[in-house]
């Protein structure tokens, strides 16, 4: 009974390191999504996936990429730290298709500090 | 441009009182609108949701009121317990448009035993 699995819990980074955040749902769901959250600021999309092979832009994209080879997986890379990604990171899943809505449901999340 | 806000940071109940928590958004296109809940060091946990096609939906202790004229949704939680002190964030889903969930900044419930 997994649901979303985050890997790490923690990491820390210097500035200009590349890393990537882990995420794996085993619920066969078409949609994945990476969030940050940052104090006042709630919690901002970065990228989306509605399937595997599709991947979108959030609103806070630029210095992160995804991928999504696989419908279990999406990982989150880090090209070149900045201490402006500090944040914790959520990743999250649903099987929202066309009208059929369904909620989102969130991993534990990466808190990444840069320094 | 914030799409769906939350401009109460926090708020503070006493016990067995009721909690309303407010959110408004700009974009007519979302029309699937969501509640969740989360505690210090855990993933966001849904609580209730509503389509626009409904101005109503209830779940135990929770009801979710849309109002899609005014783009106001609130959350009432009654009677409200200390257990329910945790962080409120509204989303809300366009999956015609963009399928991008947009969650608000959140609200931190306080209920006081």
């Amino acid at each position: 009974n997994a649901g979303v699995t985050q890997t790490p819990k923690f990491q820390v980074l210097k500035t200009g390191q590349s890393m990537t955040l882990q995420c794996a749902q085993d619920m066969n769901h078409e949609y994945m999504s990476w969030y940050r959250q940052d104090p006042g600021m709630g919690l901002r999309l970065i990228h989306y996936s509605v399937g595997a092979g599709i991947t979108d832009q959030g609103e806070v994209p630029n210095g992160y990429n995804v991928s999504r080879s696989t419908t279990e997986d999406f990982p989150l890379r880090l090209l070149s730290a900045a201490p402006s990604q500090t944040s914790v990171y959520f990743c999250a899943s649903s099987s929202t298709t066309g009208a059929n809505n369904q909620p989102q449901h969130f991993g534990d999340g990466t808190r990444l500090s840069i320094l | 441009d914030q799409q769906v806000k939350q401009n109460s940071p926090s708020l503070s109940v006493q016990e067995g009182r009721i909690s309303i928590l407010n959110c408004d958004y700009t974009n007519s296109m979302f029309d699937y609108f969501l509640w969740y809940k989360k505690y210090p060091a855990e993933g966001p946990t849904f609580l209730i949701s509503i389509s626009s096609i409904k101005d109503k939906n209830e779940d135990g202790r929770f009801t979710v009121f849309l109002n899609k004229s005014a783009k106001h949704l609130s959350l009432h939680i009654v009677p409200s317990q200390p257990g329910d002190s945790a962080v409120y964030f509204c989303a809300a889903y366009a999956p015609s448009g963009t399928y991008k969930y947009i969650f608000g900044t959140g609200t931190r419930l306080k209920v006081l035993a």
